[in-house]
């Protein structure tokens, strides 16, 4: 079982639409949970840490579920610019400074 | 701030001759680097941990003999592919951390922009 899984891909939507990627982990030692954004050919970028109180960035907000080792990212009003991978990251705990990446998630806006 | 460059942007090779990946961080001490592969469609995987000075720490499965890594400065990291073949054809990608200052948060990675090796 992988460490990190995410929804499968990928996601087709409408310009403005609502969409929402789902990740869990499973090691429970876990401290720290981001997500990441990388578009095609290029290196990941910090879109957001993810907080147990959730927490909210513009368009994007996060929450993260200790109880169920339960991640989301939910994008309001979706942007053709949006169009990307998303990856879900967790760290800490027994991995020391590492990043766990998940498979990513992609997603494609079209007008 | 907090910017890490990596050398060269793409390289194409002959299979069995040997590949060197530069990563540095421009405006801050990297007291680690961490070096991740990523195949297509597929996520980062990390292949080792190093720490400036000393050895570097390779995850589970990757061959430290085959991919040679020195951090011999605060600032620069190298991955050197030895005897590439097209198995190793990938996405290279560096990411630094270091401790505080003005240009970084501690405990926060930032990622060099990759390189893509393509080994014929």
């Amino acid at each position: 079982r992988k460490e990190v899984e995410q929804d499968p891909g990928p996601f087709n939507v409408p310009e403005g639409a609502t969409v929402a990627f789902n990740c869990t982990y499973s090691n429970s030692a876990s401290q720290s949970f981001f997500w990441y954004r990388q578009d095609c050919r290029k290196e990941p970028k910090l879109l957001m840490s993810v907080y147990s109180s959730g927490n909210e960035d513009g368009r994007f907000t996060a929450q993260l579920n200790r109880a169920s080792q339960y991640i989301s990212l939910l994008i309001r009003d979706s942007k053709l610019s949006d169009s990307a991978t998303y990856l879900c990251v967790a760290s800490g705990g027994d991995q020391g400074g590492k990043l766990i990446f998940g498979q990513g998630t992609e997603l494609s806006v079209k007008p | 701030g907090a910017v890490v460059s990596q050398h060269p942007s793409w390289v194409i090779c002959k299979s069995g001759t040997s590949v060197k990946i530069e990563c540095r961080s421009l405006d801050f001490q990297a007291t680690t680097m961490f070096w991740y592969r990523q195949f297509p469609k597929q996520s980062l995987m990390l292949m080792a941990t190093s720490n400036e000075g000393s050895k570097a720490t390779y995850e589970q499965g990757v061959e430290k003999d085959k991919f040679l890594i020195n951090h011999a400065s605060l600032t620069l990291s190298t991955l050197t592919v030895t005897s590439a073949h097209p198995e190793d054809s990938s996405f290279y990608i560096c990411s630094a951390s270091g401790t505080s200052d003005r240009s970084v948060y501690a405990d926060t990675q930032y990622f060099g922009p990759g390189t893509r090796l393509t080994v014929l």
